[in-house]
């Protein structure tokens, strides 16, 4: 199986902060790569599929990079409403595994 | 709108099996993919199956081959999973998911909590 690994695995970060995440595949996932918000108690939420492509309805401030092996989410200035748990996940083959999570706290 | 309705918590025993649905509306089943994932309390995501547009061909992650069934109704308009051989580390809210233009997991039901304890 594809193994995904994000980091950092918490991040502590302020309102209006630009910050970024990271996932690595243990081999080559081309741009079949999503990343999706979860908050407390409430299913996942797509905001990036294929590496870089927004979801509808999600605000411009995040986007997605990167192809291969390594890849970035990038949220360009917090809002309030971005605190929350953040997974990627691979979907070259079909094992579809996640990252572990990296979770978003206010500072 | 795209809605995925899941059914009510479940409390099961050590070695019971538990099926969980997913009635869809808003489009048609036999156009995408549908996927099952879980989340143990406090834990990651794990993805567990898939099942194709055609409704016959499935795929499952290693650790879940042959203790998962993903099955559907057209009729009913409903995805259904069934785990066998329940055990307490099987404790977990259950997603399913619809695919788009491609197999990412677009859209997500509200989740199931099955809860395994003796």
């Amino acid at each position: 199986d594809i193994e995904m690994t994000q980091s950092p695995s918490n991040l502590s970060a302020s309102v209006g902060d630009r910050v970024t995440i990271t996932c690595r595949a243990s081999q080559d996932i081309s741009s079949w790569l999503a990343w999706y918000q979860q908050k407390p108690g409430i299913a996942p939420k797509l905001l990036i599929y294929k590496a870089s492509n927004l979801e509808t309805g999600v605000p411009s401030r995040f986007s997605g990079s990167g192809s291969g092996t390594e890849f970035t989410l990038t949220i360009s200035s917090l809002q309030p409403d971005d605190f929350a748990t953040y997974y990627c996940q691979q979907y070259k083959s079909f094992s579809y595994t996640f990252g572990q999570g990296t979770k978003l706290e206010i500072k | 709108q795209v809605q995925l309705l899941q059914s009510g918590a479940e409390v099961k025993k050590p070695g019971d099996s538990v099926k969980i649905a997913c009635k869809a509306s808003g489009f048609t089943l036999t156009s995408y993919y549908m996927h099952w994932a879980r989340q143990a309390p406090g834990e990651g995501l794990e993805w567990m199956g898939i099942i194709y547009p055609d409704g016959v061909s499935t795929r499952y992650a290693q650790k879940f081959q042959g203790r998962v069934t993903v099955t559907r109704d057209t009729s009913t308009r409903t995805v259904y999973m069934e785990m066998s051989g329940l055990r307490s580390e099987d404790t977990a809210s259950y997603y399913c998911a619809r695919a788009g233009t491609d197999t990412a997991m677009y859209y997500w039901g509200q989740g199931t909590l099955v809860t395994v304890s003796s």
